[in-house]
This record gives C-alpha cells, sequence and structure tokens, in this order.
C-alpha cells in the first residue's frame, strides 16, 4: 500500500524557515517524481515544487521560487521542501505527492499524503 | 501560466443525479487533464486522468470527457459518498501544472 506521510508542519513567525519531509513507503521512491501541492484555509490547490528521481531535476512555481528548494533522500524514502523567507500568505496545508507523467512535460499526482499544516503569523 | 475555470462553483444535487462539471482552459491542453475528488479534512484523490481514463478503483459511475480547452466530469447516480469538492489539473505542458479554483458539491 502506497503511503505518504508528512512531517515539520509548525507556527512560524514571518521572515522564517520551515523544512517539510515526507515519508514514503509501499512503493519504489526513487522510481517516481515527487512533488508539493499546497492549500491554503478554505481554498483550492497549487502546485508547488517537483523533483525527479534522482534529485538532479527540479521545478518550481514562479511565485515561489527563490524562496523554496526541494529534495529527496532516495536511501531513507524521504522528500523534503525548505522554505525560507515565510509570508502569511503562505499559510497552507502542504501535501506530498506522488507525480505520474501524462504528457511529455507534465505530470498530474496518483497518490497523496496527509498534509503538514504551515502556519506563518507573528 | 494556463488558467484553469471550473463551472459551477457549487453545485446542488440529491442523491441519483446525473451531476456534470465543466472545466475550461484558457489555452488547449489536449487531454491532458485530471480530475480529482476532496473530501473534508481529506487529501485529494484522483479519479480521472487523459480527460477520459478512470483511474483504478474509481467507481464506473464517473466519467470524464472533452479535449481542447473543455473538459467535463460527470457522475452518473450520485451517491451519498459523492458529496465533495472536484478539481480539474491540466499537465499539458509546464507553464506551472495548474488547478481549477474547485466545484464543490452538496446536498
Amino acid at each position: 500500500e502506497v503511503q505518504l506521510v508528512e512531517s515539520g508542519g509548525d507556527l512560524v513567525q514571518p521572515g522564517g524557515s520551515l523544512r517539510l519531509s515526507c515519508s514514503a513507503s509501499g512503493f519504489t521512491f526513487s522510481g517516481f517524481w515527487m512533488s508539493w501541492v499546497r492549500q491554503a484555509p478554505g481554498k483550492g490547490l497549487e502546485w508547488v515544487a517537483i523533483v525527479n528521481q534522482d534529485g538532479t531535476e527540479k521545478k518550481y512555481v514562479d511565485s515561489l521560487k527563490g524562496r523554496l528548494s526541494i529534495s529527496r533522500d532516495n536511501a531513507k524514502n524521504v522528500l523534503f521542501l525548505e522554505m525560507n523567507s515565510l509570508r502569511v500568505e503562505d499559510t497552507a496545508l502542504y501535501y506530498c505527492a506522488r507525480g505520474r507523467k501524462g504528457s511529455m512535460r507534465g505530470y498530474y499526482f496518483d497518490f497523496w499524503g496527509q498534509g503538514a499544516l504551515v502556519t506563518v503569523s507573528s | 501560466d494556463i488558467q484553469m475555470t471550473q463551472s459551477p462553483s457549487t453545485l446542488s444535487a440529491s442523491v441519483g443525479d446525473r451531476v456534470t462539471i465543466t472545466c475550461r482552459a484558457s489555452q488547449s491542453v489536449s487531454t491532458w487533464l485530471a480530475w480529482y475528488q476532496q473530501k473534508p479534512g481529506k487529501a485529494p484523490k484522483l479519479l480521472i486522468y487523459k480527460a477520459s481514463s478512470l483511474e483504478s478503483g474509481v467507481p464506473s459511475r464517473f466519467s470524464g470527457s472533452g479535449s481542447g480547452a473543455e473538459f467535463t466530469l460527470t457522475i452518473s447516480g450520485l451517491q451519498p459518498d459523492d458529496f465533495a469538492t472536484y478539481y480539474c489539473q491540466q499537465y499539458n505542458t509546464f507553464s506551472p501544472w495548474t488547478f481549477g479554483q474547485g466545484t464543490k458539491v452538496e446536498i
């Protein structure tokens, strides 16, 4: 059974930093692109970042580029998201999701974790 | 960025109804479109990919259609378990990949 379990969510002051983790099990983690998708309270879904199987290719949503870093540890089956210079508007539930290749350059997401809550507030 | 617009934003329906949700893209995404279901407090669940392909384990009352810039998700015979919010997502190209704003199906 595929399982994705996020951790690291917390209350952070504006300007602060945080690292989220996602522990994966039930599938060959190193064989899949992995992504983060966030959802602000009461709002819709926003794709944030994705990393390829060996961590050498990374993509980010433009609005967050420069403040995020996605990485992975295939030996430990863990996905990470480091967030810096956090803003109040970054408050959201951050989901870890497994990517499935659809188009030549497109991925959709076939398994999701339950999310890690990041609250940015003073 | 490719903008995805869903309609309606909220839909009131009864058990047994046939329900249709529309998703429109700001430019063609071919058939590179997925649909997800999200229940309150839960993670999204993949229902449909490539516009009309049913994900394994998803009931056959769910179906998707469309191509280019207009797509529909149809639930034939709404069940109590289907009251949820539904999102479309385009993955045609890295623009980045974007979701619709969601359609809440309520009683």
